[in-house]
């Protein structure tokens, strides 16, 4: 079983703060790592997909980064809205298995 | 409208009577996958499918069986539930098998053993 951590557990910020969350990974035989967006009573939601070290990826205000050697990538959120409110999973991608953290709990007050 | 789709989105149960929770994607995916959903814990793979008729443990995979004989359906049974299998279950696909293939997720199905 691989291990894949995030922090923190949850976050609590006010509208218009930028923030960042981290995930941590096994930085040997790195295949990819997935970044997902999980709304309240819906279902996970794909937001990056990132292979290369040193990869940065940027979907309007969200954006995320990749270091392989070192087994981390962070994701970032600028300028934070109330509906950026979801728990923010990453995902390990061994090429045939998925090893997911718990998660980071993002909660914007308005 | 391209999906996935969990049938039946909520159910519940008695020790020991065999269920099967179906699932089916019409975006002619190769790749299928089962998790499950516990408090405090990620999202954990039971059992995953590369291609027809190709099935694979994953991290959770007692109590459980999958078939994958089409390549739109992957269901996922439980021959003997026990309350230890109660959950929120997920079915998810990806186009392919390749590192950059995200996956869709179905909506979920909350299952209580009693």
């Amino acid at each position: 079983i691989l291990n894949v951590e995030q922090s923190p557990q949850s976050l609590h910020v006010q509208e218009g703060d930028s923030t960042n969350f981290t995930c941590s990974f096994p930085s040997s035989n790195f295949y990819a790592l997935h970044w997902y967006r999980w709304e309240t009573a819906k279902s996970p939601e794909a937001l990056f997909v990132m292979t290369l070290n040193g990869d940065e990826k940027k979907k309007g205000r969200i954006s995320a980064t990749l270091n392989t050697k070192e087994g981390y990538s962070y994701l970032y959120i600028k300028g934070s809205q109330p509906e950026d409110s979801a728990t923010y999973l990453c995902a390990f991608h061994t090429g045939n298995q998925f090893y997911f953290g718990t998660g980071t709990s993002l909660t914007v007050i308005p | 409208e391209a999906q996935v789709t969990q049938n039946p989105r909520y159910l519940i149960t008695v020790t020991g009577k065999k269920l099967t929770v179906t699932c089916s994607q019409n975006m002619n995916h190769e790749y299928m996958s089962w998790y499950r959903q516990d408090p405090g814990l990620g999202l954990r793979q039971i059992y995953y499918s590369m291609n027809v008729e190709v099935t694979d443990k994953g991290d959770v995979p007692e109590g459980y069986k999958v078939s994958r004989k089409e390549k739109r359906n992957f269901p996922l049974i439980l021959e003997s539930p026990s309350p230890n299998q109660t959950s929120l279950y997920f079915c998810a696909s990806s186009p392919q098998t390749g590192p950059h293939n995200e996956q869709f997720f179905g909506p979920g199905t909350r299952l209580t053993v009693l």
